[in-house]
């Protein structure tokens, strides 16, 4: 079974509206950690928001938020406002156990921002 | 805070020789680094745990011999892909982890990646 599944391999939006960016995830260990990180077409990834499995709240960094639904193992990214520059691959990934373990990636979204 | 670097960012060679990359964390120390590849259109495929003063730890499928890493200093990890071939052809990307984030954040920070074309 896939560990993290990203069903949308493209998306489309609006600038200045918002977007979310759905990733569901599989695993029995109680600790674990999410991440989100965009990937444009220059090549870095760019950490943007995590979430740890003991978080009580929603993580926030700015403009993206982390709707975070335990029971159903979902970790899906929303992007507020969105704008040109937001035009890139979006990775979810998870960290499963506690300590310095890798991380398992999901296949991406594509997200592409129209003026 | 937290850069990661990556030499060369891209390189091209022929069949046969070894290319080393490097990655290095700038403003923090990693005991821990991760070596991925991507090809194009697809997500990231881990090949390879980094652990300073130790071996690497290789993921299923790839061939140690093949790809070669060093972990000799909490800064610094290098991959050589030995005897490189076409389907060798890569984009190559490190990680390093911050150990001021502790294990509960361990965010990992990632270098900009090496393109590698063998012909």
């Amino acid at each position: 079974a896939q560990k993290i599944t990203q069903t949308q391999p493209g998306m489309f939006v609006q600038e200045k509206e918002a977007v979310t960016l759905d990733c569901t995830y599989d695993t029995s260990d109680p600790s674990y950690g999410l991440f989100w990180y965009k990937q444009p077409s220059s090549g870095e990834m760019i950490f943007l928001i995590y979430q740890g499995s003991y978080d009580q709240q929603n993580a926030t960094e700015g403009r993206y938020s982390l709707n975070f639904q335990k029971a159903r193992k979902s970790a899906n990214l929303v992007i507020s406002a969105s704008q040109l520059g937001d035009s890139a691959m979006y990775f979810c990934a998870m960290r499963e156990g506690w300590g310095y373990n890798k991380l398992i990636f999901g296949a991406g979204t594509r997200l592409a921002v129209h003026p | 805070g937290a850069v990661v670097s990556q030499h060369p960012s891209w390189v091209i060679c022929k069949s046969g020789t070894s290319v080393k990359i490097e990655c290095r964390s700038l403003d923090f120390q990693a005991t821990t680094m991760f070596w991925y590849r991507q090809f194009p259109k697809k997500s990231l495929m881990l090949m390879a745990t980094s652990n300073e003063g130790s071996k690497a730890t290789y993921e299923q499928g790839v061939e140690k011999d093949k790809f070669l890493i060093n972990h000799a200093s909490l800064t610094l990890s290098t991959l050589t892909v030995t005897s490189a071939h076409p389907e060798d052809s890569s984009f190559y990307i490190c990680s390093a982890r911050d150990l001021a984030g502790g294990p509960s954040t361990d965010t990992q920070y990632f270098g900009p990646g090496t393109r590698l074309t063998v012909l």
